[in-house]
């Protein structure tokens, strides 16, 4: 296993336009996690999913902002409309379930990001 | 609510010296504490973690931290700093029942080292 791969690592674009953002986690890890980070700041969580099923959404996931893991493998994260304080590092994790080790608990396997420049 | 706060944004040392890298929680129960650090345009890598036991544990590239519950501190230490540790680093805070799903990171320690 590779590891948590990210696509696109670098993404220009423009005010109003659409972007997508690809997530492929660690094969044998129930949990992908969505995670953004701004300049100067820590990763602020986004939204989770268990296999396929989105568990969680921060109040930071305005309506412009989707996600989804459609097979409970790969994730996309979508945003529309973009404005240019949606410019940032977009971060996926994935981890194993609590419970399946201690040692797996919320232990978080990070990729190397999405950054997303808003012109 | 949990929260995290690391009260250096910025810290420089020489090659070869200590470091210490300081981190404080808030958090109602017994928490899970991490140590995370992030090079220039990667992710964020594990460095060590604390779930319970002994309060000094070891993580990778030689750096330890010790949790201590009356300060409510996670402190990241290394007795000899190389230069390839330059990086930023993050202390985040989750809970130790596994009922919540999601870490809170601090704001991050940008570690330059001198040669």
């Amino acid at each position: 296993d590779t590891g948590v791969s990210q696509d696109p690592r670098h993404k220009i674009t423009k005010r109003g336009q659409n972007v997508t953002f690809r997530c492929d986690p660690i094969s044998e890890h129930n949990r992908l996690y969505w995670y953004r980070q701004t300049l100067g700041q820590g990763p602020e969580f986004l939204t989770y999913f268990q296999n396929e099923a989105q568990l969680e959404k921060s109040r930071l996931l305005s309506d412009r902002f989707s996600a989804e893991r459609p097979k409970g493998s790969f994730s996309t994260l979508e945003i529309q409309r973009t404005e240019q304080g949606d410019s940032a590092m977009y971060l996926c994790a994935s981890s194993p379930i609590p419970g399946q080790g201690v040692s797996g608990a919320n232990v978080l396997t990070f990729g190397a990001g999405s950054r997303l420049t808003v012109l | 609510a949990q929260s995290v706060t690391q009260p250096d944004i910025h810290i420089t040392v020489s090659e070869g010296a200590s470091l210490e890298l300081r981190c404080n929680y808030s958090y109602g129960a017994t928490p899970y504490l991490f140590w995370y650090v992030q090079s220039p345009g990667q992710g964020l890598q594990l460095l060590l973690k604390y779930f319970s036991g002994d309060t000094l544990v070891q993580g990778i590239k030689g750096f330890e931290a010790e949790f201590k519950r009356s300060q409510s501190s996670f402190n990241l230490r290394k007795p000899s700093v190389h230069w390839s540790d330059a990086a930023e680093y993050f202390c985040a805070v989750g809970p130790s029942s596994g009922s919540a799903r999601q870490l809170t990171f601090g704001s991050g320690t940008q570690l330059t080292v001198l040669p």
